[in-house]
């Protein structure tokens, strides 16, 4: 079952905070978080494993809710190299899952001077 | 440091056409690899995955097969191309488990 996430797209000022979220209905076992710019590939951005973990770069921290089987991105004070398109992948049980992720749509989160 | 190999970057093929895609990885032994392919607009579709030679996981039946010849090689292939084939094509690899996924730069097909 496919992650939600949410909002489907945000416009920002550079300097103004965002939040995404990614819903699960499904248990989770971990949360990625990746970043694709337009005609690019995905790159990592940070993984969170069950336990109620927050995680920061930066700029960029995320949040796991694992009874509410959600996810929620924080980026604070943008810049316009945070420009792109963001997605989830929500994991099951490392043992039997190999690692599989299943991505949320994505969020399309455009950062103006 | 490991890097992951695609090619070709851009691919115009007709339909009913047959389809060879190939993934390399460097600098890692024994990695999972996966195949994802991207519509215009929407999120990755995982298409299969490998946890070692020979061994190949489909998670969508459609025109589409996969085999890993090698350790750190992953082959994308199809016998006849449908136009609904077409989209944004990504290999990728990780180390075993719940660990971050790494992209190779695509393959953009479009099917005529």
């Amino acid at each position: 079952q496919q992650p939600v996430q949410s909002p489907q797209a945000v416009i920002l000022r550079e300097g103004e905070d965002a939040v995404i979220n990614c819903s699960s209905s499904k248990a989770l076992y971990s949360v990625h978080w990746y970043r694709q710019k337009h005609g690019e590939a995905p790159v990592f951005l940070m993984i969170l494993l069950k336990g109620g973990e927050q995680k920061g770069h930066e700029k960029i921290s995320a949040s796991f809710n694992e009874k509410k089987q959600q996810s929620s991105l924080y980026l604070t004070a943008s810049q316009l190299s945070y420009s792109g398109t963001y997605f989830c992948g929500t994991g099951g049980a490392g043992g039997t899952s190999y690692g599989k992720l299943t991505f949320g749509q994505g969020t399309i989160l455009t950062v103006h001077p | 440091s490991q890097t992951i190999h695609q090619w070709p970057a851009t691919l115009v093929q007709p339909v009913g056409s047959p389809l060879s895609l190939e993934c390399t990885v460097e600098g890692t032994s024994n990695p999972n690899l996966y195949w994802y392919r991207q519509a215009a607009g929407r999120g990755l579709q995982l298409l299969f995955y490998s946890v070692g030679i020979g061994q190949i996981s489909s998670e969508v039946p459609q025109n589409l097969s996969a085999s890993r010849p090698q350790d750190r090689q992953f082959i994308l292939s199809s016998k006849k191309l449908l136009l609904s084939d077409s989209g944004f094509y990504l290999c990728a690899w990780s180390t075993r488990g719940n660990q971050p996924q790494h992209f190779g730069d695509g393959t953009r097909l479009s099917i005529l």
